[in-house]
């Protein structure tokens, strides 16, 4: 089975520049994705695709990848970004089994 | 709008069977795109990955969990379940419906969460 890394914790104060990283070697050859969860709710994805934004999450979230790492950075922080950020790939087979990075806390200080 | 909703006993005793049901609707069950799959979360920990399932019955599982988790849908209801069995106070968590969207290209097929249900928090105690 494939990992995802990604570090526990980022912290930044309003108005600065997030980037959370998620490295594993399956994203060398399969999109990354990310997932935004606040206290008492489900995920909701943020990025797909390695870099895609779904309409409705704001523009200052935006994602990218290069080799085995992608990373999520969220440009002008707001106190209400403060969730927990999962990323999430799959298996280099192309078999549909799903890999989860640990999270990462993001504290808006 | 797709919508996913759990359904199942919050309370489970130790050694016996979890049994949870996600119910589809806004959506097709039987679709070539989609897989229907399981998530769940121990409190104040990380997500992790149960299991997908496809229209036709075709599973996958977390090879960690591959020896008690069953998986079954009902195209006709448009429902998903999963079966966990002999659990222990670890398998006390939210645990969430997920539809596992696919897509392909030059990389071959991949797969992502989209939408997830609220969640239904199972608690394992005597």
């Amino acid at each position: 089975s494939y990992e995802l890394t990604q570090p526990p914790s980022v912290s930044v104060s309003p108005g600065q520049t997030a980037r959370i990283t998620c490295s594993g070697e399956t994203l060398s050859k399969k999109y990354g994705y990310w997932y935004q969860q606040k206290p008492g709710q489900a995920p909701l994805m943020v990025i797909y695709k390695d870099s895609q934004r779904p309409s409705e999450i704001p523009e200052r979230f935006s994602g990218s990848g290069s080799g085995t790492t992608v990373t999520l950075t969220i440009t002008g922080v707001q106190a209400e970004d403060e969730a927990d950020y999962y990323c999430q790939s799959t298996d280099i087979s192309g078999s549909p089994h799903m890999v989860l990075g640990g999270g990462t806390k993001l504290t808006v200080l | 709008q797709v919508q996913l909703q759990e359904s199942g006993p919050g309370l489970v005793k130790p050694s016996e069977t979890l049994s949870l049901s996600c119910t589809v609707s806004g959506a097709p069950i039987d679709s070539i795109s989609y897989y229907w799959g399981w998530v769940r979360q121990a409190p104040g920990k990380g997500l992790e990955w149960i299991g997908n399932i496809y229209y036709n019955g075709n599973t996958y599982s977390s090879p960690s969990l591959k020896s008690r988790v069953t998986m079954s849908i009902d195209t006709s209801k448009k429902e998903f379940s999963l079966m966990l069995n002999s659990v222990t106070a670890a398998d006390t968590a939210v645990y969430y419906c997920v539809r596992s969207k696919r897509d392909y290209d030059a990389n071959g097929y991949y797969y992502w969460f989209d939408p997830w249900g609220r969640g239904s928090l199972v608690t394992v105690s005597s």
